[in-house]
Parts: structure tokens; sequence; C-alpha cells
């Protein structure tokens, strides 16, 4: 899987937008961009993926960049429950279906 | 829908012991995997089971780490003999065969002492 880069840690204020970037410069045309967050003491859980459009959930938005190179997972309105690490996978449509994590970005959100 | 069900919970054990780690994906799920997740690291896949046959298990220590999911259901992850570089959280989780998204247990935290 193609290796993505992440900010190590971004803070928040509570009911604010919060945007999470991820560059992933060596992406191919097969590569899904997937993000999932892990709340403290739980496993990863699924947020939202894409291809190339920009998508939309009852959890959050994934703006995806023209050229494909970098994305922004974007939350409305921050909660403290949103409080997590959050990780930015590629994964190849075409081969494998595992997830390779990176580091991911641990968010911050203040009351 | 129950998510995938990982016990114990919590674990610790001496150094050169055996532990055993268990794994019951969501129903009708037919891929499992099995993730180590040490403390400040994102997880790092172990090992992939198709029904019961293996994926990959290229990143399996197969020295002291086993894995088995014989009717293809449940699955058991084995530890024989634990180091001390062991003690991380182990994550099951399973996909349906045709499904993008991976669940994933709240896994079974174990501490190498």
């Amino acid at each position: 899987d193609a290796k993505t880069t992440q900010p190590n840690s971004m803070e928040s204020n509570e009911e604010e937008p919060v945007h999470l970037p991820c560059n992933h410069s060596t992406i191919s045309g097969t590569d899904y961009i997937h993000w999932y967050r892990q709340l403290p003491s739980q496993g990863p859980e699924y947020v939202i993926h894409g291809l190339t459009s920009n998508v939309n959930n009852r959890m959050a938005s994934l703006a995806i960049a023209e050229d494909r190179k970098s994305s922004t997972l974007i939350l409305h309105r921050a909660t403290l429950r949103d409080a997590a690490v959050y990780y930015c996978i590629l994964r190849d449509g075409n081969a494998g279906n595992m997830l390779t994590f990176g580091g991911g970005t641990r968010l911050m959100v203040k009351p | 829908e129950a998510g995938v069900a990982q016990s114990p919970r919590y674990k610790i054990i001496e150094k050169r012991q055996s532990v055993a780690f268990w794994c019951n994906p969501i129903s009708g799920h037919a891929t499992l995997y099995w993730y180590q997740q040490i403390l400040g690291q994102g997880p790092k896949l172990l090992i992939q089971f198709q029904n019961n046959g293996v994926v990959d298990d290229s990143q399996l220590p197969k020295d002291r780490f086993s894995a088995e999911r014989l009717k293809g259901v449940d699955s058991t992850l084995k530890i024989q003999p634990a180091k001390l570089e062991d003690s991380a959280v182990y994550l099951c989780a399973s996909r349906r065969e045709t499904g993008n998204t991976i669940y994933f247990g709240e896994g079974s935290w174990l501490t190498v002492v």
C-alpha cells in the first residue's frame, strides 16, 4: 500500500469544524482513500472512504484533491467524543483488502 | 448486528509463558484479520484469513506466533513463548467478502512481565 503523511497531532475547539489533512503523493489510480479513527481503549472504526469524488456521510466529509495527491477529512462540528487518533489509509482496490496503518493524527478537542 | 467479539480483554503473563486470544467475527464475514498494536503506534497486520485459508501471514513471527481458523468462523491467536516486546493490544477484525469496511473488535490487551 502507498504511504500517507499526516500531522502527529491537532487541536480543535468544541463545536467548531475540523480539517484533518493527509498527503499521499504516490497514490496510484486504483487506490481508495480510507479514513478510520480510534477512540481511547477501543479498536479502530470506519469513518469514510472515497476514490475520486468528494464524499459525505453522517460522520464526516472527505474532500479529495483533483490530482488525488492529498485529501482532507472534515468534521463539521467537533464534539468531545471526536477526540481520537485519525488514520488516513490507502487501499489498493485491485489487490488485497488489508489496511496498512501509519501513525495517524491525534485530535484533541477542547471544551 | 453484533460486533467482533474478543477475549480475554486483558491478560498479564510472565515472559516465556504462553497465551491464547480468541475472536468471533461478525456473522457471515468471510475475511478475518489479526493486528498487533504497540502503544503509541498504528496497528500492524499479523495475519489475514479468507474463510479458513491463510491469505497473508508475511508479518507473523512464526517462531512464536500461530493462528488458526479451523471452521472458517472463530479464530485463535497463540503466542508461545512470549517475550517482553509482545506487550501490545491484539486486534481482531472482519470484513464481508464483497464489502469495503473492516470492523474491529475492542482488542485484547497483553502485558508481558
